[in-house]
């Protein structure tokens, strides 16, 4: 069974913060990594995919890789409260993708 | 922004009827995927579509789903029966090159069965 586990939460951190999320995952085959946010009631949005180990930049998020421990972590810097949603995190092994349960983060103003 | 379409937004439909989901992707996109999300659960894999065939599919996606690229824009999810347990959101998904692996989800369409 491919899996990705995610702590549900809630996360809450106060606004500016660091908020960290993160992922395992149990098929060593899954090649690419994403992370996705997902308001109440709407569609998720991607905000980042990794595949290499690692860290990968993008604005205030950065994405980490451990290929060995199999773990995938999302970092938001500056936290806003904009950013309260739930956190999917995902991987994919060929054209088959896999999400998480989601963590709630909520930041508090 | 070039986004991904779906209709109806809401549909309700007795069970046992068959119900037709309908997505228009991202046009020039080659990769199309259905999911459903059943309330406070995950988003769940059922189908992805590549090259006008099936390329995987979920344990979820039996004999009662099937898919289809009726022309060149849209792409649509059949359910042939309905089960009071096919209740959920289900999201149509484009990617425009496997090498990136971003793919642009719909809205999504609330199924409710009754």
């Amino acid at each position: 069974q491919k899996e990705v586990e995610q702590n549900s939460g809630p996360l809450s951190v106060p606004e500016g913060a660091i908020a960290s999320l993160n992922c395992t995952y149990s098929d060593r085959g899954s090649q690419s990594f994403f992370w996705y946010r997902q308001y109440s009631g709407k569609s998720p949005e991607l905000i980042m995919f990794i595949y290499s180990n690692g860290d990968k930049e993008d604005g205030r998020f950065t994405a980490q890789l451990n290929k060995a421990s199999q773990y995938v972590s999302l970092l938001i810097r500056d936290s806003q409260p904009s950013d309260s949603a739930t956190y999917l995190c995902g991987s994919n092994t060929g054209n088959q993708f896999y999400f998480g349960t989601g963590t709630s983060l909520t930041v508090i103003p | 922004e070039p986004e991904v379409t779906q209709t109806p937004s809401h549909q309700v439909t007795q069970m046992g009827q068959e119900v037709i989901l309908r997505c228009v992707p991202i046009s020039n996109h080659l990769y199309f995927y259905w999911y459903r999300q059943i309330l406070g659960q995950k988003v769940e894999f059922l189908v992805s579509f590549y090259n006008n065939e099936i390329s995987e599919k979920s344990e979820i996606f039996d004999d009662q789903f099937s898919v289809e690229r009726p022309d060149g824009s849209n792409f649509t999810l059949k359910i042939r029966s309905t089960k009071l347990e096919d209740s959920a959101m289900y999201f149509c998904a484009s990617m425009g090159d496997s090498s990136y692996n971003e793919q642009f989800f719909g809205p999504g369409t609330r199924l409710t069965v009754l």
